[in-house]
């Protein structure tokens, strides 16, 4: 069964900081991964959508990256500001499955 | 839609009753899922979708649960005889299909009391 871990569960950072969200995921027989962004009491808003054969993704300021030899992915976000804070959530979708299985999320704060 | 629309956005009902929650996919998805999220957790999944019927209702916790998309679009969740333990926040989630980019609602947050 798909486990995925989401490591630190909270993260605190001064506003200009670059950081990095890490994923980890047991089975690496993925069709693809997803990072969310999740505001206190709303729905996710999907930031980055990774494809199987694909290394990486990029928008704006946020980059996704994914190994799936090591069951890994990190969400690289440049000079953190604080309308970033929020909860990050990661989520694989197995060859074999028919959704996505979510980590628990890392919930960062940005301070200014 | 423009997006994935969820309604009520609040629910609190009393133990024992029965409730509906409605989602509104993105029009033209064919894939439609629920998830249920606790304080402190991910989303869990719930039942896929495609199109009217129900592909994969495997994390359904038990037979209080049902859900139904009669015409490929809109879906309701139904639960009955609701218990305390059924609060959580309802998300319904969208994609073109089974194997795209998935985009959620606003979720529903049940309060059982």
């Amino acid at each position: 069964k798909q486990e995925v871990t989401q490591i630190p569960a909270a993260l605190s950072v001064p506003e200009g900081e670059n950081l990095v969200l890490n994923c980890s995921f047991t089975d690496s027989a993925i069709y693809n991964l997803q990072w969310f962004r999740q505001d206190p009491g709303k729905g996710l808003t999907s930031l980055l959508l990774i494809q199987s054969s694909q290394r990486e993704q990029t928008s704006g300021r946020l980059n996704a990256s994914l190994d799936k030899s090591s069951g890994r992915s990190t969400l690289y976000i440049a000079a953190s500001q604080p309308g970033d804070s929020a909860t990050y959530l990661c989520a694989s979708l197995h060859q074999a499955g028919t959704a996505l299985i979510f980590g628990k999320g890392t919930t960062l704060s940005v301070s200014s | 839609g423009a997006g994935v629309s969820q309604t009520p956005s609040n629910k609190v009902t009393e133990k024992g009753k029965y409730v509906e929650l409605r989602c509104d996919p993105i029009s033209g998805h064919t894939a439609l899922y629920w998830y249920r999220q606790s304080l402190g957790q991910g989303p869990e999944f719930l039942i896929y979708f495609q199109g009217t019927g129900a592909a994969d209702d495997s994390g359904l916790p038990n037979d209080r649960f049902f859900a139904v998309r009669p015409e490929g679009s809109v879906s309701t969740l139904k639960i009955q005889r609701t218990e305390r333990g059924d609060s959580a926040v309802y998300l319904c989630a969208s994609s073109f299909t089974a194997w795209t980019e998935a985009f959620f609602g606003q979720g529903t947050r049940l309060t059982v009391v």
